[in-house]
């Protein structure tokens, strides 16, 4: 049973562009949900996250829309840049973020200049 | 702060033969977490530690895997009786009690022969 759905699997944005990956959990008991962004052959690096209590969460041009009576929640890239090239995960956990994470699939983006 | 460091980075071994990975987490980081991630999906969680305590382990975790924490410091992952379907990014991740932030490694590339 998978908990945390991402989609889409992969994205092509152009240079300037918004990019917006998705994801849906089924686990009412999730009360953190942080996106990781990674390179190949790196490990996952924290990118922003948010708690349930609010609906949304800027950190410069990264923004989380979360939607907790639809179980969803989204990572905006303003502004998007080749920098920005890597696979995104987005993540969720219980326990007031003690347990393990639960990871969605992934979401491959490229930023095309 | 340093960040989290694994030891080795990268690990070929022959089918049958045992390994042994080293995960040194951020200091005053008393949760560490083994999680293990395959091509082209997220990672997915194994165990965690607060301090020399195991806490909870995934049945993804066979009883060919073992991990300690004998001084709740660094963490070793040892996997016995390699398999090929055991060839996977093994990363580890730290947070802070209090905290919900998890930080992790660059990860230990296996490669089973």
């Amino acid at each position: 049973q998978q908990q945390v759905k991402q989609s889409p699997q992969s994205l092509i944005v152009q240079k300037g562009g918004i990019s917006i990956i998705n994801c849906a959990y089924e686990n009412t008991a999730f009360d953190y949900f942080p996106w990781y962004q990674q390179f190949p052959g790196k490990g996952p690096a924290l990118l922003i996250a948010i708690r349930p209590d609010v609906s949304e969460k800027k950190e410069g041009r990264f923004t989380i829309s979360f939607n907790k009576s639809a179980k969803q929640f989204s990572l905006h890239i303003m502004d998007s840049q080749p920098g920005d090239s890597a696979t995104y995960f987005c993540a969720a956990v219980r326990g007031g973020g003690a347990d393990g994470l639960t990871f969605g699939k992934g979401t491959h983006l490229i930023i095309q200049p | 702060d340093t960040g989290v460091s694994q030891d080795p980075r990268h690990k070929i071994t022959k089918r049958g033969q045992n390994v042994t990975f080293r995960c040194d987490p951020i200091s005053e980081h008393n949760r560490l977490y083994w999680y293990r991630q395959t091509l082209g999906q997220g990672p997915e969680f194994l165990t965690y530690f607060q301090n020399e305590a195991q806490l909870e382990k995934s049945r993804l975790l066979s009883d060919r895997f073992s991990a300690e924490r004998p001084k709740g410091s660094f963490s070793t992952l040892e996997i016995q009786r390699t398999e090929q379907g055991d060839s996977a990014m093994y990363l580890c991740a730290s947070r802070r009690t209090g905290a919900y932030e998890q930080y992790f490694g660059p990860g230990t590339r296996l490669t089973v022969t």
